[in-house]
């Protein structure tokens, strides 16, 4: 299986600030990377598709970088209610892995 | 509006079977293959099981196989989640997916708002 490593676990942010969260892939998968945010109690939404790819609705301060085995995902004059854990998703391969998730707090 | 509702979940002793069901509305049920997908609590996401549109493929994390079946009543917009021989660790909360597959890659564009199942004496 093709195990997704996040880094850091947790990050703490300034509202304002420009933050990068890191997933790093096991084994090359090209640009099979998608993201995810998990507010708490809350389901997970599609943040980014295929690394770097927008998804309609999600604001454009959420960016996603890379290939290969190292990717980022970017987000911009982080806000209050960016507050979640996000998690990468690979696709490369069966199963289909998620990565353990960085929780986002805001200061 | 995509909207996607499980029921089912509860309480369950180990070795009991349970059944998911997830109803699905606003998007053309049979044009989309489906998942479930897993979290148990203070843990990550965890990928279960998926079905093709037509219900004619279906493919399951190593750890389920055998003891999950997934199906689907498209006429029903349904989707169906059969858990036997349950387990202690199958403990999680259980999301619907509408599952994409985009170019050969795969992803969960909608997700329903979860339905918990317990395994416990």
């Amino acid at each position: 299986d093709i195990v997704l490593t996040q880094s850091p676990a947790t990050l703490s942010v300034t509202p304002g600030e420009s933050v990068s969260l890191s997933c790093r892939a096991s084994q090359g998968i090209s640009t099979g990377i998608h993201w995810y945010q998990q507010k708490s109690n809350g389901s997970p939404r599609l943040l980014i598709k295929h690394a770097s790819q927008s998804i309609s609705g999600i604001p454009s301060r959420f960016s996603g970088s890379g290939s290969r085995t190292d990717f980022t995902l970017s987000i911009s004059r982080v806000e209050s209610e960016d507050l979640s854990v996000y998690y990468c998703q690979q696709s490369f391969s069966m199963p289909l892995t998620f990565g353990s998730g960085t929780k986002l707090e805001i200061k | 509006e995509v909207q996607l509702v499980e029921s089912g979940g509860g309480l369950v002793q180990p070795g009991r079977s349970m059944k998911l069901t997830c109803g699905a509305s606003g998007f053309t049920f049979s044009n989309y293959h489906m998942a479930w997908v897993r979290q148990a609590p203070t843990k990550g996401l965890e990928w279960v099981a998926s079905i093709s549109n037509g219900g004619d493929n279906t493919y399951y994390r190593d750890s389920v196989k055998g003891r999950f079946t997934i199906s689907r009543d498209n006429a029903k917009s349904t989707l169906y989640l059969e858990m036997d021989s349950l387990r202690p660790e199958d403990t999680a909360t259980y999301y619907c997916a509408r599952h994409i597959v985009d170019y050969g890659y795969n992803y969960f564009d909608y997700w329903g708002q979860g339905v918990m199942v317990t395994v416990s004496s």
